[in-house]
């Protein structure tokens, strides 16, 4: 199985700030490698699908890169109604797994 | 809008079989792979099941399989789970989620609002 790790586990920021959370593939997975967000007591939503493209609908605020095994997402200027925990997931081999998650809140 | 409406969770003895039930609305059905993903505070998500469009192929997580069955109608648009030798470590919120694609590997870009199951004596 593909193993997925994320850092941080959890952060803290302001209002405004850079957020970047950094996602790693056990293995080369390509661009087979999604984001989504969860807020407390709803279900994942997909933000970034294939690495680096926006789902429609979602803020441009937030961004995906990478390829491989490496992968960051970004939100550029955070926002009060982005807290939520992050996670990652790949696509290329079954099982897909999902990363740990990155617990995001505001200082 | 799409929306997927997942039934059926409850609480259940070890050993025993639920069937889990997701309605789906707002796209066409049969075009997509839909998926099953669990969650539990322990394990986080987990990724049980893939169907595709025309229910010809199936895929199942090792922790699973043997144990549960997916299957989909598509003339009631409905996807199912049939859970069978439930065990503690299976209690978790159940989602039902669209695949993006008709193949099975694919990002879920449509998720339920999950039914919990809760496998207990």
């Amino acid at each position: 199985d593909i193993q997925m790790t994320q850092s941080p586990s959890s952060l803290s920021a302001s209002v405004g700030d850079r957020v970047t959370i950094t996602c790693q593939a056990s293995q080369d997975i390509t661009n087979c490698l999604n984001w989504y967000q969860q807020k407390p007591g709803k279900a994942p939503k997909l933000l970034i699908y294939d690495a680096s493209n926006l789902e429609t609908g979602v803020p441009s605020r937030f961004s995906g890169s990478g390829s491989g095994t490496d992968f960051t997402f970004t939100i550029s200027s955070l926002q009060p109604e982005d807290i939520a925990t992050y996670y990652c997931q790949q696509y290329d081999n079954l099982p897909f797994t999902f990363g740990p998650g990155t617990k995001v809140d505001i200082k | 809008e799409v929306q997927l409406l997942e039934s059926g969770g409850s609480l259940v003895q070890p050993g025993g079989s639920l069937r889990l039930s997701c309605a789906a609305s707002g796209f066409t059905f049969a075009s997509y792979a839909m998926s099953w993903v669990r969650q539990t505070p322990g394990k986080g998500l987990e990724w049980v099941s893939t169907l595709s469009g025309s229910g010809g192929s199936t895929y199942y997580a090792d922790s699973v399989r043997g144990r549960f069955t997916v299957s989909r109608d598509n003339s009631k648009n409905t996807l199912y789970l049939q859970m069978s030798s439930l065990r503690g470590e299976d209690t978790a919120v159940y989602y039902c989620t669209k695949n993006s694609r008709y193949g099975s590997s694919s990002p879920f870009n449509y998720w339920g609002q999950g039914t919990l199951v809760t496998v207990s004596s």
